[in-house]
């Protein structure tokens, strides 16, 4: 099993729809929670930080962490074409820096 | 400002030939980071590099990989005797202080590399 389990996907929702994508992971270590956005042929850009358990807005996106069941989530809401991108989730904890990452989910949202 | 810079953006080489890449963090960042993204696999960390310590190779697929970074700033990834396997997008980030866990990291646009 791997420590952090993403579906791929591909994921195509109408515009203005909810979209919603998760991650599961493994390592209860983990303290620190992020989702990064990557737009074809270009580095991953942080979206959402949420340290520990709990939820946290900004603007159009909700991430959620619950980490008795090792879960996060990510909301968009008012799906729009240029949400179209990948969505990687990214955690770590304690003294490790790297992050680890999920595979990614790639959204297409169509007008 | 300007933002973590990779170099260069595509390379192509063939298989057996030895590679370099470049990275130059944001001004300032004391940690540095070298990530591999295959398709299908996500990414995985390489190798990490905090100030003037000495860096966590624990991520490095074999002793074909090495990195360095010079002066605490520029960071090289160098992949020996390259082969097919090796073709995918190697992301560079860097980070403000520690590197440890919940530092925001910047990535870089990447380097694609294709083994022939």
């Amino acid at each position: 099993q791997k420590e952090v389990e993403q579906d791929p996907g591909p994921l195509s929702v109408p515009e203005g729809a909810i979209v919603s994508l998760n991650c599961t992971y493994s390592n209860s270590a983990f303290q620190y929670f992020m989702w990064y956005r990557q737009y074809s042929r270009k580095g991953p850009e942080l979206l959402m930080y949420t340290y520990s358990s709990g939820n946290k807005e900004d603007g159009r996106f909700t991430a959620q962490v619950d980490k008795s069941s090792k879960y996060i989530s990510l909301f968009i809401r008012d799906s729009q074409p240029s949400d179209s991108a990948t969505y990687l989730c990214a955690m770590s904890g304690g003294s490790q820096g790297n992050l680890i990452f999920g595979k990614g989910t790639k959204l297409s949202v169509k007008p | 400002g300007a933002g973590v810079s990779q170099s260069p953006s595509n390379k192509v080489t063939e298989k057996g030939k030895d590679v370099e890449l470049r990275c130059d963090p944001i001004s300032g960042h004391t940690a540095l980071y070298w990530y591999r993204q295959s398709l299908g696999q996500g990414l995985e960390f390489l190798i990490y590099f905090q100030g003037n310590s000495a860096p966590d190779k624990s991520g490095l697929p074999s002793d074909r990989f090495s990195a360095e970074r010079t002066g605490g700033s520029v960071s090289t990834l160098t992949i020996q005797r390259t082969q097919q396997e090796d073709s995918a997008v190697y992301l560079c980030a860097s980070s403000l202080l520690s590197g440890r866990g919940g530092e925001t990291q910047y990535f870089g646009p990447g380097t694609r590399l294709l083994v022939l």
